[in-house]
């Protein structure tokens, strides 16, 4: 079936650090990859997102490239601030056909704390 | 404006009781979802509607039932509450089935005692 892992958390940097999640999958065909992060106490927000292969998505400071020969979109920020403090989900959807619902699956989220 | 609201936040209440929570959608999307938040953070999802019709049921216990009464609603009741029930639930939306991006609520925390 299809599945998606992230590195465990949580993950402590400085501020200014590099920042590396690692995310791979598990998929039949060609899913959708994304990046969602959840600030403390709200809903999630899509932080970026890559539809097929070597798409590389970029936000707010943020890449992820969909690598299909390794089946991973590993998140990477140069220098991160004490605001990206969150929880970061990786997930991955297929589009609907042949019995698919279109239906995000979500990797078990990582938590990263930012030191000033 | 808010995209995608719940009501309530937070929601306490003692095993056995029956609840609900609201979900409004203002943003013109045909797909919602439910999603269950565990203790560990760790993302579900329960149910999802596409134009008030039910697509995915996740072998969700019978205690819980989803009601969309239009495309803009989806609320979701459970019945007979459990100690495990205890999560947060999270309410979404997305443009079409499958469309790439899903807009999230708020989220309720539910507590049984």
């Amino acid at each position: 079936g299809n599945s998606v892992t992230q590195m465990e958390g949580p993950v402590t940097l400085s501020e200014e650090a590099f920042l590396t999640i690692n995310c791979t999958y598990t998929a039949t065909g060609y899913p959708s990859l994304f990046w969602y992060v959840q600030y403390p106490g709200e809903g999630l927000q899509l932080l970026l997102k890559a539809t097929k292969a070597d798409d590389k998505g970029s936000n707010k400071g943020f890449e992820a490239t969909y690598r299909k020969e390794t089946t991973s979109f590993h998140l990477e920020k140069g220098s991160v601030q004490v605001s990206d403090s969150a929880v970061y989900f990786c997930a991955l959807s297929r589009l609907p056909h042949s019995g698919n619902t279109g239906k995000l699956i979500f990797g078990q989220g990582t938590t990263l704390q930012v030191k000033p | 404006d808010t995209a995608v609201s719940q009501t309530p936040k937070y929601l306490v209440t003692q095993m056995g009781n029956d609840k609900s929570i609201k979900c409004e959608q203002n943003l013109g999307h045909d797909t919602m979802y439910w999603y269950k938040q565990d203790s560990k953070k760790f993302l579900k999802i329960m149910f999802s509607y596409n134009n008030k019709e039910l697509i995915i049921n996740e072998t969700v216990p019978n205690r819980f039932s989803p009601k969309s009464p239009d495309k803009a609603h989806l609320n979701l009741h459970i019945n007979s509450l459990e100690l495990g029930d205890s999560a947060v639930y999270f309410c979404a939306s997305s443009q079409a089935l499958g469309y790439n991006e899903q807009f999230f609520g708020p989220g309720t925390r539910l507590t049984v005692l």
